[in-house]
């Protein structure tokens, strides 16, 4: 069974970059796209965005001017980045797997979750 | 934006009753609609993909109904383990949208 396992730094400082890496074990990272989700303390799910294997990335329109999502199909790793980060990007960072079938796409499997917070 | 409204925000309810939690889309979106179950501290889980298929492994307790703008979960005979907050989502247009969550307490 696939297993995602997100990492990075728990704190950040405004104004400075998230950066994050999801590592995927138990399947293949070339035959799926990848979505990150994030979840502010007590607040419902935001879809941050999305990567295929080929690099090729979709994102929120809210946060597109500061994010970047890649692929390393060598290291079975995903990565986000945000710039400019605010008080508003403390979350739980989640990665998930986007299942796509011809009834359409939804995120079968979800890694535990990483939570960053800011400070200065 | 798709914008999803679940309906209740919370419930207290007694094992073995019978839960519905209902959720509206701003605009239709045929069967993209799933359901996710979370519990503190831990990631969502799926419980039904396309409105009415249950995810591997979830209890048949669990299940769901609807198309087009409205979408109803449906937990027959609840049990302790069952108590946690779920969401809808909508994967039928970018950007993927989540509703607000409805939490369920058990009595």
């Amino acid at each position: 069974q696939v297993q995602l396992q997100e990492s990075g730094p728990g704190l950040v400082k405004p104004s400075e970059t998230l950066s994050l890496n999801c590592n995927v074990s138990g399947g293949s990272i070339s035959n799926y796209c990848w979505s990150w989700i994030r979840q502010p303390a007590g607040q419902p799910l935001q879809w941050i965005g999305r990567v295929y294997p080929s690099g090729n990335a979709n994102y929120n329109p809210s946060l597109k001017s500061r994010v970047t999502m890649s692929v390393d199909t060598s290291k079975s790793q995903l990565s986000l980045k945000l710039t400019s980060v605010t008080a508003a990007d403390s979350a739980v960072y989640f990665c998930a797997r986007e299942y796509s079938s011809s009834s359409g796409k939804v995120f079968d499997f979800w890694g535990q979750g990483t939570l960053v917070t800011l400070s200065s | 934006e798709i914008v999803l409204t679940q309906s209740p925000d919370f419930q207290s309810v007694t094992p073995k009753e019978k839960v519905t939690i209902t959720c509206r889309a701003s605009q239709s979106i045929g069967t993209g609609l799933h359901w996710y179950q979370q519990k503190p501290a831990q990631s969502p889980k799926l419980l039904i993909k396309y409105a009415s298929q249950s995810f591997s492994g979830v209890p048949s307790r669990f299940s769901g109904s609807g198309s087009g703008t409205d979408f109803t979960l449906t937990i027959n005979s609840l049990e302790a383990e069952d108590a946690a907050t779920y969401y809808c989502h909508q994967s039928s247009s970018l950007p993927y949208t989540f509703g607000q969550g409805t939490k369920l307490e058990i009595k």
